[in-house]
């Protein structure tokens, strides 16, 4: 699988906008990316996934850049409990039935009161 | 609904002894069944996938095995602990809903130490 690149981590004011990025320059052309998130003590849930255009959904919005060597996560008014380990990853959908997710080491999200 | 349920939520363990840790999912039938472990302060490393009863996939060599004995049931298991096997398991779920499409579930996770 393709490999992601994310920082470490950030820091955001609570009730702003937050930009999460994610490089993929590897990425194919039957590589999905998908975003996960990681709430602290808790297993990750699912927040978002797209292949090429730019998605919404009641969590959070996925732009895609127009060569898809990148990503970003965007949290519209982040709130304290957006705090978490953000991860991203490309999952190759040729692959069907080996469905197997790769979790790198994320970004973590601290979000300042 | 689905839901996953894992069992313990903590465990703490004398190195050598055994272990068995159990993940059921109710509400789906034949769903692709995960275990991870995460390691205090790192990323999740998948161990084993099963896309079927009896079918084990293992992604890391190491003294852990799993088994499929019913279709929505993972148990994870180790006849000797190390201590590096300390950390948080998750057991996760997935459907195959579309090639797109690979949400996974998980577990609320069980808390190993090993002493």
């Amino acid at each position: 699988d393709a490999k992601t690149t994310q920082p470490n981590s950030m820091e955001s004011n609570e009730e702003e906008p937050v930009h999460l990025p994610c490089n993929h320059s590897t990425i194919s052309g039957t590589d999905y990316i998908h975003w996960y998130r990681q709430l602290p003590s808790q297993g990750p849930e699912y927040v978002i996934h797209g292949l090429t255009s730019n998605v919404n959904n009641r969590m959070a919005s996925l732009a895609i850049a127009e060569d898809r060597k990148s990503s970003t996560l965007i949290l519209h008014r982040a709130t304290l409990r957006d705090a978490a380990v953000y991860y991203c990853i490309l999952r190759d959908i040729s692959n069907f039935g080996n469905e197997k997710l790769t979790f790198g080491t994320g970004t973590r999200l601290t979000i300042i009161p | 609904s689905q839901t996953i349920h894992q069992w313990p939520a903590t465990l703490v363990q004398p190195v050598g002894s055994p272990l068995s840790l159990e993940c059921t999912v109710e509400g789906t039938s034949n769903p692709n069944l995960y275990w991870y472990r995460q390691a205090a302060g790192r990323g999740l490393q998948l161990l084993f996938y099963s896309v079927g009863i009896g079918q084990i996939s293992s992604e890391v060599p190491q003294n852990l095995s799993a088994s499929r004995p019913q279709d929505r049931q993972f148990i994870l298991s180790s006849k000797k602990l190390l201590l590096s096997d300390s950390g948080f398991y998750l057991c996760a779920w997935g459907r195959l809903a579309g090639a797109s499409y690979n949400e996974q579930f998980f577990g609320p996770g069980t808390r190993l130490t090993v002493l």
